[in-house]
């Protein structure tokens, strides 16, 4: 089992659906959790990051963290084609966890929000 | 904001010669950086953890004769690709850290598409 599962879709939904990505994980340690959203040929651009279970909100977007479940999403509102991109999930165990605070990512899932 | 300036954006080289990146923390310090390579339609691999004033330590299979990274200051990393040959045509992409914020995220770079003819 790889420590960190996210289905890479693609995902294609209409211009003002609620979108939910997931990722699912192996490793109760991890503690720190984020999504980044990767335009095609850009670096990955940080929009949440969250500590332990709870929920986080930043406009359109909801962080969710389940850690009996192992189990993180990200909610997007009223998405929009600027959207329309890859979102990596990534999460470590925090104060380093013995690998100098590199993070695990997830594949990625592509999102497609169509007009 | 943490921005981290990545050059060059893309690059074409010919098989044999080097080719130079860097990584740049613009508006803070980052006593450690990440670099990755990814291809099409993958997730980011882990090449080497690159530590301001010591060596880098390299990922398991990474030739670190062939990937060279030095990390001479607190906001610049860089990775050579020696006698690059087509198989290393890929996307790296580098990240950085705050100093001293050990649980803050990191940030990455637009990153650096290599093409070697």
């Amino acid at each position: 089992q790889k420590e960190v599962e996210q289905d890479p879709g693609p995902l294609s939904v209409p211009e003002g659906a609620i979108v939910s990505l997931n990722c699912t994980y192996s490793n109760s340690a991890f503690q720190y959790f984020m999504w980044y959203r990767q335009y095609s040929r850009k670096g990955p651009e940080l929009l949440m990051y969250t500590y332990s279970s709870g929920n986080k909100e930043d406009g359109r977007f909801t962080a969710q963290v389940d850690k009996s479940s192992k189990y993180i999403s990200l909610f997007i509102r009223d998405s929009q084609p600027s959207d329309s991109a890859t979102y990596l999930c990534a999460m470590n165990e925090g104060n380093y966890g013995g690998s100098q605070g590199n993070l695990i990512f997830g594949k990625g899932t592509k999102l497609s929000v169509k007009p | 904001g943490a921005v981290v300036s990545q050059h060059p954006s893309w690059v074409i080289c010919k098989s044999g010669t080097s080719v130079k990146i860097e990584c740049r923390s613009l508006d803070f310090q980052a006593t450690t950086m990440f670099w990755y390579r990814q291809f099409p339609k993958q997730s980011l691999m882990l090449m080497a953890t690159s530590n301001e004033g010591s060596k880098a330590t390299y990922e398991q299979g990474v030739e670190k004769d062939k990937f060279l990274i030095n990390h001479a200051s607190l906001t610049l990393s860089t990775l050579t690709v020696t006698s690059a040959h087509p198989e290393d045509s890929s996307f790296y992409i580098c990240s950085a850290r705050r100093s001293g914020q050990i649980n803050s995220p990191l940030h990455f770079g637009n990153g650096t598409r290599l093409t070697v003819t």
